[in-house]
């Protein structure tokens, strides 16, 4: 139980154009879900912590025009990169909360694959 | 400000060494310490939660500890397939926030 479904796994995009990178909460209904970028060998920064129904919060120095972000069901938040240039390339993660349950009786967070975006 | 710090960087160790490795904390106030493992292009899989000073928890060769200021992951007689990086983060008792702050992981090489 607990998956969270991130695509697609990887893009390479022109500069200039736009990607959508989906984040799926595959058993559980989630929120809130949380997008992350990940430059090489550093850790995960998070970007905007995502609400269904409502606006999302935005980290200071995270341009929310460039990024937006949709959560439109209780199961779905996509986050798209506008207008990508070079120094968007990085990699995007999603995470939302774990459902208590018998597996998870601890608080905790489940996250995606991840999506590898290359600027070109 | 808050501030998680993890050590070493990387860590090689031959198949069987066993070792620890260190997230030091500085928090305003901490809800819940986690620990993630994550392999190379792939998202942080879930290890442990700890919540208070002197809680330990323990899952095959691992095993979580926390103190006041810091955390620590045992690794006992690893094996190859542990090689990952492994991350701390912490959620810190603020109201509105539920969001987890990263340390920047410590590279495990486990060699045969």
């Amino acid at each position: 139980g607990a998956v969270v479904s991130q695509h697609p796994s990887w893009v390479i995009c022109k500069s200039g154009t736009s990607v959508k990178i989906e984040c799926r909460s595959l058993d559980f209904q989630a929120t809130t879900m949380f997008w992350y970028r990940q430059f090489p060998k550093q850790s995960l920064m998070l970007m905007a912590t995502s609400n269904e129904g409502s606006k999302a919060t935005y980290e200071q120095g995270v341009e929310k025009d460039k990024f937006l972000i949709n959560h439109a069901s209780l199961t779905l938040s996509t986050l798209t990169v506008t207008s990508a240039h070079p120094e968007d390339s990085s990699f995007y993660i999603c995470s939302a909360r774990t459902p208590l349950s018998s597996l998870h009786p601890h608080r905790a967070y489940t996250f995606g694959s991840g999506t590898r975006l290359t600027v070109v | 400000e808050d501030q998680v710090t993890q050590s070493p960087e990387a860590l090689r160790l031959q198949e069987g060494e066993s070792s620890s490795l260190n997230c030091s904390y500085t928090v305003s106030g901490l809800r819940g310490l986690f620990w993630y493992r994550q392999d190379p292009g792939k998202g942080p899989e879930f290890l442990f939660t700890l919540y208070s000073a002197g809680e330990e928890k323990e899952k095959e060769r691992l095993k979580a500890t926390l103190t006041k200021k810091e955390s620590f992951l045992h690794i006992t007689a690893p094996k190859p397939e542990d090689s990952a990086t492994y991350l701390c983060a912490v959620q810190v008792v603020q109201t509105g926030a539920n969001n987890l702050f990263f340390g920047t992981g410590t590279r495990l090489t486990v060699i045969p």
